[in-house]
């Protein structure tokens, strides 16, 4: 039972562009939606997070929008950066119960951004 | 700050044998988690510390997988006996107790081949 889905393995764009990377859930308990970035032979590290109960959360060149309606975020970076090219997750934690501060994991986004 | 901490790096063994882990969270941080990254999938949590007691393991295959947290700070996680399917990362990552949970720091990882 896959919760929290990102249906693109890949994304593609070119530098100084818009980076848009997706998110679907299927649990309305979520309480916090978080990005993660991975460079290869590295561990996730936190980017940005946004509370159940907020719509946007911004941080410099991140933007995270959260539709609870669709149950759908996304991760806007702008501008692209070469630097950004990593894979990117979409996370997401359940609020209460016994395991507080468990996190389930989407697939991943490959994010390329070309010079 | 010193970050999470992990050996070894990578490790091959052959089915049936056994192999051990080794993680070591940010100074002073309570909750403890072992994840599991197949190739192309997102972290998929195996179990869950808070100081040196379990908090989740329900996604931990007991049959094989074993894990400890000797006096709430370092950890391993063992495998015995591997197979085949094991072939993964396995991400330590340490977050601090509370609402500050939800942000979860990550080790390098241990890439482990079982042949």
């Amino acid at each position: 039972d896959q919760q929290v889905k990102q249906n693109s393995p890949s994304l593609s764009v070119q530098e100084g562009r818009i980076s848009i990377l997706n998110c679907d859930y299927t649990n309305s308990m979520f309480d916090y939606f978080l990005w993660y970035k991975k460079y290869p032979a590295e561990g996730p590290t936190f980017l940005i997070s946004i509370s159940s109960i907020k719509d946007k959360n911004e941080d410099g060149r991140f933007t995270v929008f959260l539709n609870k309606s669709a149950k759908h975020l996304s991760l806007h970076i702008v501008p692209s950066q070469p630097g950004d090219s990593a894979v990117y997750f979409c996370a997401a934690r359940k609020a209460g119960g016994t395991s507080y501060g468990k996190l389930t994991f989407g697939q991943g986004t490959i994010l390329t951004v070309h010079p | 700050e010193a970050g999470v901490a992990q050996s070894p790096r990578y490790k091959i063994i052959e089915k049936r044998q056994s192999v051990a882990f080794w993680c070591n969270p940010i100074s002073g941080h309570a909750t403890l988690y072992w994840y599991q990254q197949i190739l192309g999938q997102g972290p998929k949590l195996l179990i869950q510390f808070q100081n040196n007691g379990v908090v989740d393991d329900s996604q931990l295959p007991k049959d094989r997988f074993s894990a400890e947290r000797l006096k709430g700070v370092d950890s391993t996680l063992k495998i015995q006996p591997a197979k085949l399917e094991d072939s993964a990362v396995y991400l330590c990552a340490s977050s601090p107790a509370g609402l500050l949970s939800y942000e979860q720091y990550f080790g390098p990882g241990t890439r482990l081949t079982v042949t």
